[in-house]
């Protein structure tokens, strides 16, 4: 069975502290992984990765795939308290019945 | 581009009752995938409909079900509805479902069952 396994399931750290968000996964038939940031309503799209080694950068926000350990993190740097949400990784299979599997999420908390 | 809109966002239904939730993608996205978050069980995919055939279908049971209309917006429909059923469920909208797509999501259907 497909699954996306996040760590840690919750991180609290001070605001302008670097952060490191983990996602593995188990996958058969892998076609992308992407992350997305909850805040209190619906998930946006954060980053989506298909090649390994390729870093993709928004602002203080980076991400990286390894697909030969099946792994991705996800990096933020000089954290802000709005980067408190709840980050999720997931998984999209090329076939299989799901469409995207997700891990459980990792709740960043930023404090002033 | 207006964004994926989901109607309504609170519900309150009883065991028992039946309910209908309605997704519109953004336009020109053809492809909706509806999906189940629960504090529990987090982020549980239901299905997805393309062109107005469901696609792909996750591990839920046959209460559960949806339909796409020609206009690509999609409706889901839950029967007989159980307190376990009290979730946010959200639908996601992409151009294609092909390689490479991304899903963006609505701001949910808040679902509570009494």
């Amino acid at each position: 069975e497909d699954k996306v396994v996040q760590s840690p399931l919750s991180l609290v750290v001070h605001e302008g502290d670097t952060v490191t968000l983990n996602c593995s996964y188990e996958v058969t038939n892998f076609r992308s992984l992407l992350w997305y940031k909850q805040e209190k309503k619906a998930p946006t799209f954060l980053f989506m990765l298909t090649s390994s080694g390729i870093e993709k950068k928004s602002g203080r926000l980076s991400s990286i795939l390894d697909k030969k350990e099946l792994f991705s993190i996800l990096n933020i740097t000089a954290t802000q308290t709005g980067d408190s949400a709840i980050y999720l990784c997931a998984v999209e299979a090329i076939q299989g019945a799901q469409k995207l599997v997700f891990g459980q999420g990792t709740r960043l908390t930023i404090n002033p | 581009k207006a964004g994926v809109t989901q109607t309504p966002r609170y519900l309150i239904k009883t065991r028992g009752q039946q309910v209908t939730l309605s997704c519109s993608p953004i336009s020109g996205h053809r492809s909706v995938s509806w999906y189940q978050q629960t504090p529990g069980q987090g982020l549980q995919f239901l299905f997805e409909y393309f062109s107005e055939t469901q696609r792909n279908k996750g591990n839920f049971p046959g209460r559960f079900s949806g339909r796409q209309f020609s206009n690509s917006r999609s409706e889901m429909n839950v029967s007989t509805l159980e307190l376990g059923d009290s979730a946010l469920y959200l639908c996601a909208s992409s151009l294609l479902t092909g390689n490479g797509e991304t899903q963006y999501f609505g701001p949910g259907t808040r679902l509570l069952v009494l």
